[in-house]
């Protein structure tokens, strides 16, 4: 079955640093979705990618999907203790939806 | 307004027991999911309902019943608790299963079993 496969599990970061997480699977998506999870809290929605190499930013976060489509990156530049959490995710084939095991960030101030 | 609401928030109960959550989702959405959430974080689908008809039952013991009264509810029962039971549940719904749709996540439900 479809298997999404998320590293690294956990990302320590300083404050103002880069650092990038990265989602593959072992099929080919239809899309991919992003989602965050405060600690404490419950996954939220970031984005959704569907293109073939699509490219989407959102402030200081820039999502990648794949050329062939079975892998995804989140890059985040000048990390803030803001952007301390989980995120997951998740790749989308017939109609259901696979979440990857996460990357939990820590932030060093 | 809260798009997706469970109850109850926290839990704590002893092994052997019954204990129910409930869910009830207000953004008229046609599908609705129960995810459970271990100690290490991950996400794991254990139902999916679309109007009412089970869509999705992901091997999950029968000890865990999911009864959907009507599109916008989506109860999880679940009998006989067990240690291993401990975890967060997480209530969820989407526009309808289309590929594509958001997942939109209730607050969680924390269940501890001693």
């Amino acid at each position: 079955g479809q298997q999404v496969m998320q590293i690294p599990q956990y990302q320590h970061v300083q404050e103002g640093e880069d650092f990038t997480t990265y989602c593959n699977s072992s099929t080919t998506l239809s899309n991919i979705q992003w989602y965050k999870q405060r600690p404490g809290g419950h996954p939220v929605f970031l984005i959704q990618l569907v293109k073939s190499g699509e490219v989407k930013k959102q402030k200081r976060l820039t999502f990648q999907f794949g050329e062939a489509k079975k892998n995804s990156s989140l890059h985040i530049t000048a990390t803030q203790t803001t952007d301390v959490g989980t995120y997951f995710c998740a790749g989308n084939n017939d109609y259901k939806l696979s979440f990857g095991a996460g990357t939990t960030v820590t932030v060093r101030a | 307004d809260t798009a997706v609401s469970q109850t109850p928030k926290y839990l704590v109960t002893q092994m052997g027991n019954d204990k129910s959550i409930k869910c009830e989702q207000n953004l008229g959405h046609d599908t609705m999911y129960w995810y459970k959430q271990d100690s290490k974080k991950f996400l794991k689908i254990m139902f999916s309902y679309n109007n009412k008809e089970l869509i999705i039952n992901e091997t999950v013991p029968n000890r865990f019943s999911p009864k959907s009264p009507d599109k916008a509810h989506l109860n999880l029962h679940i009998n006989s608790l067990e240690l291993g039971d401990s975890a967060v549940y997480f209530c969820a719904s989407s526009q309808d299963l289309g590929m594509g749709n958001t997942i939109y996540f209730g607050e969680g439900s924390w269940l501890t079993v001693v």
